[in-house]
């Protein structure tokens, strides 16, 4: 069974620094794995979708990488500001579901 | 707006209840799915649709609860005799069949909130 660990489960930064996610998983045969962004009793948003054969995928100030070989993936997002406030899950595909990991709830403080 | 759709947002019931919520998946997607998700853990899935057909169903769902996706189009979700436990967010979510690979990206709703009083 694909386990998805997310650590730490919070971090406070101040504006402007760069923000770094972990997420670990154990079964490295993955397709894939996804970011999202979830904003206070809202539903999920999709940050970036990292393929198997692709080492990183960036979007703007994000970038993720991933290494199947070990089961890591990090989020990378530079330059933080208040509006990164968010918690931030990492999910991936086991046959056609998402096993999600349990978040980093992230606060940017101006 | 051409996302994924829920209704309602929120939903207060008292127990033993029914509850039904819906949602509409963006149009080109065939594959519909729905999550359950309680504060501070991560969604966890629930049932999954390609086109008309419910292909799988977790363990976590009890015979209370049934979901249908008539027509392949949008999707239901009743929960029967609600229990307090059942207060969680459910969200559904959709993509694009690709291939026999899970390689696209999913697009989840907004969520429903459901609380038992």
């Amino acid at each position: 069974k694909q386990e998805v660990t997310q650590i730490p489960a919070a971090l406070s930064v101040p504006e402007g620094e760069n923000l770094v996610l972990n997420c670990s998983f154990t079964d490295s045969a993955i397709y894939n794995l996804q970011w999202f962004r979830q904003d206070p009793g809202k539903g999920l948003t999709s940050l970036l979708l990292i393929q198997s054969s692709q080492r990183e995928q960036t979007s703007g100030r994000l970038n993720a990488s991933l290494d199947k070989s070990s089961g890591r993936s990090t989020l990378y997002i530079a330059a933080s500001q208040p509006g990164d406030s968010a918690t931030y899950l990492c999910a991936v595909p086991n046959d056609y579901k998402l096993s999600f990991g349990a978040g980093t709830t992230v606060t940017v403080r101006a | 707006d051409t996302g994924v759709s829920q209704d309602p947002r929120h939903k207060i019931t008292k127990r033993g209840q029914n509850v039904t919520f819906r949602c509409d998946p963006i149009s080109e997607h065939n594959r519909l799915y729905w999550y359950r998700q309680t504060l501070g853990q991560g969604p966890e899935f629930l049932t999954y649709f390609q086109n008309e057909a419910q292909l799988e169903k977790s363990r976590l769902l009890s015979d209370r609860f049934s979901a249908e996706r008539p027509k392949g189009s949008f999707s239901t979700l009743e929960i029967q005799r609600t229990e307090q436990g059942d207060s969680a967010m459910y969200l559904c979510a959709s993509s694009q069949l690709s291939g026999a690979i899970p390689g696209n990206t999913i697009y989840f709703g907004e969520g429903s909130w459901l609380t038992v009083v």
